[in-house]
């Protein structure tokens, strides 16, 4: 079956260093990948997506490619911030379904 | 902006007590999601409505669980007899439709069976 598979965490940071979180999956088809982000006590918010191989999703900072090859969605953030701290969830949803499958998370602390 | 709302935020309750939990999606969202998130790991559909139909269950435990949306607005997941394993955050998400459309989630219910 689908699969994600999330980098071993927690993370810890300091302000203005270079993020990466990977994230690679196993699926039968073709999916479209996702990163969500969820800050304490809050919903799962979708942070960015990617529909097909070589597509780069992008939000605040945040970028990922979809690499087939590796079958990898790496999030990456040049430079982060404080409010950055998190825990970002990588995600699967086969172009047949509508069922999200989740990586297990990783929490990100970014010190001041 | 909308949201999805969900109550009780919190929950304890005794393992072999019954226990529900709400959900009201977003207004307009035809696909409605409930998701069991177990402390450290990711997220788990356990059903998916489209309007008042049941259209992914695979997932459910259905001895214990139900899950119903009546008028295909909002939704309650049931949980009867709790079990110790069942200590969780319950997360619902809507969507305008299904696979292309993004899900919305709400905050959750954390449950805790004691």
């Amino acid at each position: 079956g689908d699969s994600v598979t999330q980098m071993e965490g927690p993370v810890t940071l300091s302000e203005e260093a270079f993020l990466t979180i990977n994230c690679t999956y196993t699926a039968t088809g073709y999916p479209s990948l996702f990163w969500y982000v969820q800050y304490p006590g809050e919903g799962l918010q979708l942070l960015l997506k990617a529909t097909k191989a070589d597509d780069k999703g992008s939000n605040k900072g945040f970028e990922a490619t979809y690499r087939k090859e590796t079958t990898s969605f790496h999030l990456e953030k040049g430079s982060v911030q404080v409010s950055d701290s998190a825990v970002y969830f990588c995600a699967l949803q086969e172009t047949s379904g509508s069922r999200l499958t989740f990586g297990e998370g990783t929490q990100l602390t970014v010190n001041p | 902006e909308a949201e999805v709302a969900q109550s009780p935020r919190y929950k304890i309750t005794e393992k072999s007590q019954a226990v529900a939990f709400w959900c009201d999606p977003i207004s307009g969202h035809a696909t409605l999601y409930w998701y069991r998130q177990i402390l450290g790991q990711g997220p788990e559909l356990l059903v998916q409505f489209q309007d008042e139909s049941v259209v992914d269950d695979s997932q459910l435990p259905k001895d214990r669980f139900s899950a119903e949306r009546l008028k295909g607005v909002d939704s309650t997941l049931k949980i009867q007899p709790a079990e110790l394993g069942d200590s969780a955050m319950y997360l619902c998400a809507s969507s305008l439709g299904p696979q292309l459309y993004e899900q919305y989630f709400g905050p959750g219910t954390r449950l805790t069976v004691t």
